[in-house]
């Protein structure tokens, strides 16, 4: 069984500029979860999708937004960097249905350092 | 709202000591109660979870955790601590919309 795989694993990036990060969920998960993390902070839910459709956000700006393909790969955007997004990016899968859907498997993350 | 209060930022230990790893929350329904791990540079790997039954639950590397409803609390213990446990802990309630609520973190130092 593969685990949660992210990519890349550091970008650098110019305020202002548009960037795509990258998830592949674990075997058999249908669900994927981003969460952004400053340094020294707790992980910030940015938004979850199921089914290739978004199932809930965090308090997130418009300019992050996101995808799931069929594969249940994910992608998350984010337009118009801001230096405050300089941030540890985590996707996490599970398995919507069942007793199992709470348990969320986190890749190793995104650092994204905009400046 | 939702949140989560980890009140210890910075714990240190003696190798071979009992660890106590202290999560408070604020959340209306029943809830779902997590503890990760997260090592410098590295993802969060789950230590153990609670959804309902026993309020006591194991986990792994030697982990435990007791849910305790009137305290609002979901307390991590671990009678002897190994240097290797030096990590950040972060506490996480989890909503049925799966969206999850994670604490500040807890800094663990283990001194030999």
């Amino acid at each position: 069984e593969t685990g949660v795989t992210q990519s890349p694993t550091h970008l650098i990036k110019t305020r202002g500029q548009q960037v795509t990060l990258r998830c592949s969920s674990q075997s058999g998960h249908n669900t994927v979860s981003w969460y952004q993390q400053a340094l020294g902070q707790g992980p910030q839910f940015i938004f979850q999708y199921y089914r290739e459709e978004e199932n809930g956000r965090g308090n997130f700006p418009p300019r992050f937004s996101g995808l799931q393909f069929p594969n249940y790969s994910s992608e998350l955007n984010v337009n118009a960097l801001e230096l405050d997004d300089s941030a540890l990016y985590l996707c996490a899968s599970s398995l919507q249905g069942g007793s199992r859907s709470y348990e969320q498997y986190f890749g190793p993350g995104t650092r994204l350092t905009v400046t | 709202a939702q949140s989560v209060t980890q009140p210890d930022i910075h714990i240190t230990v003696s190798e071979g000591a009992s660890l106590e790893l202290r999560c408070n929350y604020s959340y209306g329904a029943t809830p779902y109660l997590f503890w990760y791990v997260q090592s410098p540079g590295q993802g969060l790997q789950l230590l153990l979870k609670y959804f309902s039954g026993d309020t006591l639950v194991q986990g792994i590397k030697g982990f435990e955790a007791e849910f305790k409803r009137s305290q609002s609390s979901f307390n991590l213990r671990k009678p002897s601590v190994h240097w290797s446990d030096a990590a950040e802990y972060f506490c996480a309630v989890g909503e049925r919309s799966g969206q999850f609520y994670f604490g500040t973190g807890t800094s663990l130092t283990v001194i030999p």
